[in-house]
């Protein structure tokens, strides 16, 4: 059964702690990506990474940090750095071959919230 | 980077069809049209895809007019469970090329389904 898993679903964490979103794939797709949404708001672009041992940041990467050593995980850390990171976050990975292909297939996405 | 206009929100009743409108006044020769669908707490799932005219799949079609400023996401016959936020999304997703992530999800238009 072939998608993007995320986890956990639900993430509390007191200020000042770093935390890891986990984002995982079995579709063998090149690109993967971090998104973050906060209430009644678009999706921001975080982090992205076109293949292995390569990403480049997004339009908010500031207090993220993120790794790509394996091509089916994309983890993201959220680090005391970022300044009021309660939000929802979400990962998505596309075929990222052609042009053209902009299908992105998302997870369910982890829900942070910093106490 | 191009950037889109769409309504924040509309109404429509049962088995109507529902057309939602993108501004995209800036769109680049590369760039393709791309729309999602969101439910809460979900994460985004992808709908369609053109570059010019009229693209249909099974769910839904998108009509491109030869300016391509602007592209109109038809909903034929909604139902309750078409309530969701429409995501238009203009970009260049070649990752190949020039390697800057060129895709920007906005506020998106929240569609409400009355019985």
């Amino acid at each position: 059964d072939g998608g993007i898993t995320q986890s956990p679903k639900y993430l509390f964490r007191k200020e000042g702690q770093n935390v890891t979103l986990s984002c995982e794939q079995n579709l063998n797709h090149d690109a993967m990506y971090w998104y973050r949404q906060d209430p009644g708001q678009g999706l921001r672009l975080i982090y992205y990474s076109q293949i292995v041992n390569d990403f480049q940041k997004g339009d908010i990467a500031e207090g993220y940090s993120v790794s790509r050593e394996k091509k089916e995980s994309f983890p993201l850390t959220v680090t005391s750095a970022q300044k009021n990171p309660t939000a929802f976050y979400l990962c998505a990975s596309s075929s990222g071959s052609s042009r053209g292909s902009f299908e992105q297939f998302f997870g369910p996405g982890t829900r942070l919230t910093v106490l | 980077l191009a950037k889109t206009t769409q309504p924040i929100s509309m109404d429509s009743y049962e088995g109507q069809e529902v057309n939602i409108t993108c501004s995209h006044n800036n769109i680049a020769t590369n760039d393709y049209i791309t729309w999602y669908q969101q439910f809460p707490s979900q994460g985004p799932r992808f709908i369609i895809q053109g570059y010019k005219t009229k693209v249909t799949n099974e769910v839904a079609s998108l009509f491109i007019p030869a300016d391509r400023k602007s592209s109109t996401l038809s909903l034929p016959r909604v139902s309750l469970s078409d309530t969701a936020v429409y995501y238009c999304l203009v970009g260049d997703m070649d990752l190949s090329g020039a390697g800057s992530y060129q895709l920007t999800f906005g506020k998106g238009t929240k569609l409400s389904v009355i019985p």
